[in-house]
């Protein structure tokens, strides 16, 4: 069974940083593509960042580009999210998710963990 | 970036009737390769997003035939042919084209 486990959220002061871990069960994150989307209280979903399958690289909202890090530890096949400079509007649950958009329906996603930005 | 408009943004439908949500892409996200990158997820109140639709009208693994999804290029839909309590939710169109991903702004279902 596909399982996704996101850890690493909570309370942080503006200019703080976060690392944001996803614990991958199932499968293996290498062979996936894998992302983080994140969801601000009471508003929709919007997509954070991707890291490709190969060594090709990762991509990221425009947002959060030059803050933000995707990577991933084959090893313990597990997915982080490094943010940093953090800003109030950056608070949101964020949830990793598999396969966004495969052709193959591959699309699962974690239970999230909530990120507050504020002093 | 793919701007992606559903609606409509409220859907109160009564048990048994059909609903039906439309997404509108501002680029077509049929690709070369022939398929089009448009998927359907449900979240459900206090729950992550679930996945129902793939590739525009692929029905995911566990997804009931009440569910479908149809489209071309920049114009989708996603339809239940008779809504069941366990429907509520928000529903959400996404783009998987090109980066940055995008979704739309979700629709609410509601029942009378």
């Amino acid at each position: 069974e596909v399982q996704l486990v996101e850890s690493g959220g909570g309370l942080v002061q503006p200019g703080g940083s976060l690392r944001l871990s996803c614990a991958a069960s199932g499968f293996t994150v290498s062979t996936y593509w894998m992302h983080w989307v994140r969801q601000a209280p009471g508003e929709g979903l919007v997509w954070v960042s991707r890291i490709n399958n190969d060594e090709s690289g990762a991509s990221y909202a425009d947002s959060v580009r030059g803050r933000f890090t995707i990577s991933r530890d084959n090893a313990k096949n597990t997915l982080y999210l490094q943010m940093n400079s953090l800003r109030a509007e950056d608070t949101a649950v964020y949830y990793c998710a598999r396969g966004l958009g495969y052709a193959s329906g591959a699309a699962s996603w974690g239970q999230g963990t909530l990120v507050t930005v504020s002093s | 970036d793919i701007v992606m408009t559903q609606s409509p943004l409220s859907l109160p439908v009564s048990p048994g009737e059909p609903a039906s949500i439309s997404c509108r892409s501002s680029q077509s996200l049929l690709h070369s390769n022939g398929y089009k990158y448009l998927d359907w997820y449900l979240q459900k109140p206090g729950q992550s997003p679930r996945l129902l639709i793939y590739s525009g009208s692929n029905r995911a693994f566990g997804v009931p035939d009440r569910f479908s999804g149809s489209g071309s290029g920049t114009d989708f839909t996603l339809k239940i042919s008779r809504v069941e309590a366990e429907d509520v939710g928000v529903y959400y169109c996404m783009q998987a084209l090109q980066t940055p991903f995008t979704f739309g702004q979700g629709t609410r279902l509601e029942i009378k």
